[in-house]
C-alpha cells in the first residue's frame, strides 16, 4: 500500500514553461487535494476533487487546472509557469470530506520556476 | 478566507520539559479541527480530529483540547523528547466545508 505518491519530487521549469505534477493513491479515496506550501505560510489549497469527474477551485486556483478522470489520480498542470509558482506542492486525499476525515499526504513536489 | 493562527510560530523546549501551544479559528460555522504532525523531509501526518466542544484527545504524551466556543484548540507535549521536535499544523473545517490550515508551529526538542 503505497498510499499518496507524488512525481517528479524536484523540477526546475523557466518562465512560460508547462508541466503536469503528478498524484496517485492507491487507498480508493474519493477527496484528492492539491495544495502548495509557501516559506512561511500555511498550506493554502489549489484545487480538489470529490470525486471522479468533478473539480473545485480552493483558495488559490489561479495559474493552474486540474482533472480528475480516475478514482486514483488528479494531476495538477502549470500552463505558463511564473516565479511566483515556486512552491512546494503536496497531494492529499481522503476518505470523505475533509472535515470529519483525515487527509493523507505524498512526499511532495519542490518547483521552482526561473 | 478563514482566519486560523497559530501561536507561538516557533519554540525551543529542553527535553523533559512539557509545552503547548494555541491554534485559534473562527468561532462560528465550526464544523471539525484537525491537528496534523510534520516533521522535516516528511508529509504531515494526522495526529486528532476534534469535532465537539470540550473534545480531549490523548495519543502518547500528546494531548489536544477543544473549545469551540471561543474558538481555540491547545496541544500540549509532556515530557518533550528529541523525537517530537516538527512542526504541528492545525487546520480548520466550517459547517460549508471550507477548509483553512494555520501556518504551524514549530517545535525545537534540545536534548
Amino acid at each position: 500500500n503505497a498510499g499518496v505518491t507524488q512525481t517528479p519530487k524536484f523540477r526546475i521549469l523557466k518562465i512560460g514553461q508547462s508541466m503536469t505534477l503528478q498524484c496517485t493513491q492507491d487507498m480508493n479515496h474519493n477527496y484528492m487535494y492539491w495544495y502548495r506550501q509557501d516559506p512561511g505560510m500555511g498550506l493554502k489549497l489549489i484545487y480538489y476533487s470529490v470525486g471522479a469527474g468533478i473539480t473545485d477551485k480552493g483558495e488559490v486556483p489561479n495559474g493552474y487546472n486540474v482533472s480528475r478522470s480516475t478514482t486514483e489520480d488528479f494531476p495538477l498542470r502549470l500552463e505558463l509557469a511564473a516565479p511566483s509558482q515556486t512552491s512546494v506542492y503536496f497531494c492529499a486525499s481522503s476518505e470523505g470530506s475533509g472535515g470529519l476525515n483525515e487527509q493523507f499526504f505524498g512526499p511532495g513536489t519542490r518547483l521552482t520556476v526561473l | 478566507i478563514l482566519n486560523v493562527e497559530q501561536s507561538p510560530q516557533s519554540l525551543h523546549v529542553q527535553e523533559g520539559d512539557s509545552t503547548n501551544f494555541t491554534c485559534s479559528f473562527p468561532s462560528s460555522n465550526f464544523y471539525a479541527l484537525h491537528w496534523y504532525r510534520w516533521e522535516t523531509a516528511k508529509s504531515p501526518e494526522a495526529l486528532f480530529v476534534m469535532t465537539l466542544n470540550g473534545d480531549e484527545k490523548k495519543k502518547g504524551r500528546i494531548s489536544a483540547t477543544l473549545n469551540t466556543k471561543e474558538g481555540y484548540s491547545y496541544l500540549y507535549i509532556k515530557g518533550s523528547q528529541p523525537e517530537d521536535s516538527a512542526t504541528y499544523l492545525c487546520a480548520f473545517t466550517d459547517g460549508n466545508n471550507r477548509l483553512a490550515f494555520g501556518k504551524g508551529n514549530q517545535v525545537v526538542v534540545i536534548p
